[in-house]
């Protein structure tokens, strides 16, 4: 497709699961960016990747928390143990070159995700 | 620490004004910022880019001003529409990251 897909759209997982959200970025984008949006909120980062190399995991909340993107297209961002707190909007964000000072990035629909 | 603040209060004008929106930054002058537009439901959308060198961009109807000394960016729609209806994300650019800032709503009524 021409944008960024993420799936799936909604998650509802029982606390304490494991949960595995997806992002596949525009085909041929350098960079793929993980962010988290509360209600009423601007996104929040979580981590980054150059091609298939994390650059930045600093926004990650705790260990439970872990990202990859082994052949620097698809990314997998999987929470572990679910927790409550961890019900929010997860979005993915892609941009065709290293560096957001000269370039835009574009972000996919979300994964809502409810932990129960 | 490093902030990007918005107003977060609703800002509400009529159809065919111009509306201003703010963002504020503290304790750091970032080179670049970004404007992004959010529909309900719906990812950001990218708007316009402006670095600190720049002091005003323009596309069609929106205009982005820079004050370095204020610590400042205004977004300006002007002859707004209802369509132009949503809200508004300000980001600054950091360390190849953006850093958003909480979104001013902006509703133009008819």
């Amino acid at each position: 497709g021409a944008g960024v897909s993420q799936s799936p759209r909604y998650k509802v997982t029982k606390r304490g699961q494991d949960v595995a959200l997806r992002c596949d970025p525009i085909s041929g984008h350098v960079s793929l960016y993980w962010y988290r949006q509360a209600l009423g909120q601007g996104p929040e980062f979580l981590t980054y990747f150059n091609y298939e190399a994390q650059q930045d995991k600093s926004g990650l909340p705790n260990d439970r928390f872990s990202a990859e993107r082994p052949e620097g297209s698809i990314s997998t961002l999987t929470i572990q143990r679910t927790e409550q707190r961890d019900s929010a909007m997860y979005r993915c964000a892609s941009s065709l070159e290293q560096g957001l000072q000269v370039t835009e990035a574009f972000f996919g629909q979300g994964t809502r995700l409810t932990v129960v | 620490s490093q902030k990007i603040e918005q107003n977060s209060e609703a800002l509400n004008i009529q159809e065919g004004k111009t509306a201003t929106l703010t963002c504020n930054y503290t304790n750091y002058s970032p080179a670049y910022l970004q404007w992004y537009r959010q529909d309900p439901g719906r990812g950001p959308v990218f708007l316009l880019l402006i670095r600190e060198n720049e002091k005003e961009k323009r596309k069609e109807r929106l205009k982005v001003t820079f004050d370095t000394t204020l610590k400042q960016s205004l977004f300006h729609i002007t002859a707004s529409q209802p369509a132009d209806s949503a809200t508004y994300l300000c980001a600054r650019t950091g360390y190849n990251k953006l850093i958003f800032g909480a979104g001013t709503r902006l509703a133009v009524h008819p």
